[in-house]
């Protein structure tokens, strides 16, 4: 089951905040948050594991919420560069691959 | 270090052509899988292989064939490629464990295959 995601597509002008939501109807040990552009590869942005972690990366956090098996994708005072599509990835812990959401599209206006 | 590399970059088929992508990282990680990314899709998991001689199979297996003969090489074959596996396919790679750091996957740059 893949996690949902949502919003499905944010617009925003440069220097507002964004939130980016993924729940999961099973277990999770972790969650990955990744972002991709247009025709590239997904980027690796952070990692959160079980425990309610939160963590940051530049103007960049999100936090885990394990018993509401939620993750959350916080886009402070955003710049045109955060543009993109957002995927978060669920993992319970094994060695098989991350399920991901069908994404966030997410456009920064000047 | 290269990091994950994927060949080739682009391919197009005919229906029913047979072809195999070329998956390696110079990481030394144990553990590598394919996915494959559709529009509205998200990515997911095709196979994935734990090590040298072992594949599993994911989310989406029907139609491929893997395999890992070599630590460093992960290799996904279409026999009789359909229209329905136009896609873009990406590999990773992470090491094994569960602490962290060893959780990340490492992308590919991808493949973009169309079957005609």
């Amino acid at each position: 089951q893949q996690p949902v995601q949502s919003p499905q597509a944010v617009i925003l002008r440069e220097g507002e905040d964004a939130v980016i939501n993924c729940s999961s109807s099973k277990a999770l040990y972790s969650v990955h948050w990744y972002r991709q552009k247009h025709g590239e590869a997904p980027v690796f942005l952070m990692i959160l594991l079980k425990g309610g972690e939160q963590k940051g990366h530049e103007k960049i956090s999100a936090s885990f919420n394990e018993k509401k098996q939620q993750s959350s994708l916080y886009l402070t005072a955003s710049q045109l560069s955060y543009s993109g599509t957002y995927f978060c990835g669920a993992s319970g812990g094994g060695a098989d691959g991350l399920t991901f959401g069908k994404g966030t599209h997410l456009i920064i206006q000047p | 270090n290269a990091g994950v590399t994927q060949t080739p970059k682009f391919r197009v088929l005919k229906t029913g052509q047979s072809m195999t992508l070329l998956c390696a990282q110079d990481m030394n990680h144990e553990y590598m899988y394919w996915y494959r990314q559709d529009p509205g899709m998200g990515l997911r998991l095709i196979h994935y292989s734990v090590g040298e001689g072992t594949t599993a199979k994911g989310e989406v297996p029907d139609g491929y064939n893997v395999s890992r003969l070599k630590k460093q090489n992960f290799l996904l074959g279409l026999e009789s490629a359909a229209p329905s596996q136009t896609s873009v396919y990406f590999c990773a790679s992470r090491a094994p464990g569960i602490g962290g750091a060893r959780l990340q996957q490492y992308f590919g740059p991808g493949t973009r295959l169309t079957v005609t």
